[in-house]
């Protein structure tokens, strides 16, 4: 069964830093990652998607990268900014077709302080 | 194009009545996802459908939860005789039937978020 873990739960950090979230999956065999942000009371919006064959992808200030043999993805922010204080979801798809939902961790409560 | 619609908002509910959520997905999506976000925890899989089938009811609660995607109007998620811990909030996703892999995404609505007090 796969198990997606963010840790740590809750991050802090002072405008202008750059930082990194990190996710762990139990089972290697996925099809793509994806990282997700949530601000309070709203829906998903998603950041980045990493095909299985991928090992990074890049938007602006945010870079994701995974490492699939070792079950870790991270996003990198660069430049923090208050705007970036949101809950950051990581979610694996386990392989297209029928079974395609996403599992989710937890995720980490970012709050950047001015 | 629309995102993905979900209605309402916000529902509240005693316990032992109905509640009906509906999601309507982005135009041209034929496959639709609901996740459940109790408090203090990740979003969970539901139930995934396609028009008129149920494909992964996997996520589903044995009882009192059911979910439809008819072929005509949105997708329905019904659960009967709600209980305090059905308190939660409930998103649906949609994503296009075209399989390619740089852009198999799912696109997640508002959610509702459902009180039963």
């Amino acid at each position: 069964k796969q198990e997606v873990t963010q840790i740590p739960a809750a991050l802090s950090v002072p405008e202008g830093e750059n930082l990194v979230l990190n996710c762990s999956f139990t089972d290697s065999a996925i099809y793509n990652l994806q990282w997700f942000r949530q601000d309070p009371g709203k829906g998903l919006t998603s950041l980045l998607l990493i095909q299985s064959s991928q090992r990074e992808q890049t938007s602006g200030r945010l870079n994701a990268s995974l490492d699939k043999s070792s079950g870790r993805s991270t996003l990198y922010i660069a430049a923090s900014q208050p705007g970036d204080s949101a809950t950051y979801l990581c979610a694996v798809r386990i392989r297209a077709g029928a079974n395609s939902k996403l599992t989710f961790g937890k995720g980490i409560t970012l709050s950047v302080r001015p | 194009n629309a995102g993905v619609m979900q209605n309402p908002r916000h529902l509240v509910r005693r316990r032992g009545q109905e509640a009906r959520l509906r999601c309507s997905p982005m135009k041209g999506h034929s496959h639709v996802y609901w996740y459940r976000q109790l408090p203090e925890e990740g979003l969970k899989f539901m139930v995934y459908l396609q028009k008129e089938n149920i494909i992964d009811e996997s996520g589903m609660p044995k009882e009192r939860f059911s979910a439809e995607f008819p072929k005509e109007g949105p997708s329905i998620l019904r659960i009967q005789q709600v209980v305090r811990g059905d308190s939660a909030a409930y998103f649906c996703a949609s994503s296009p039937p075209t399989g390619n892999p740089n852009t198999d995404t799912q696109y997640f609505g508002p959610g509702t978020r459902l009180t039963v007090l």
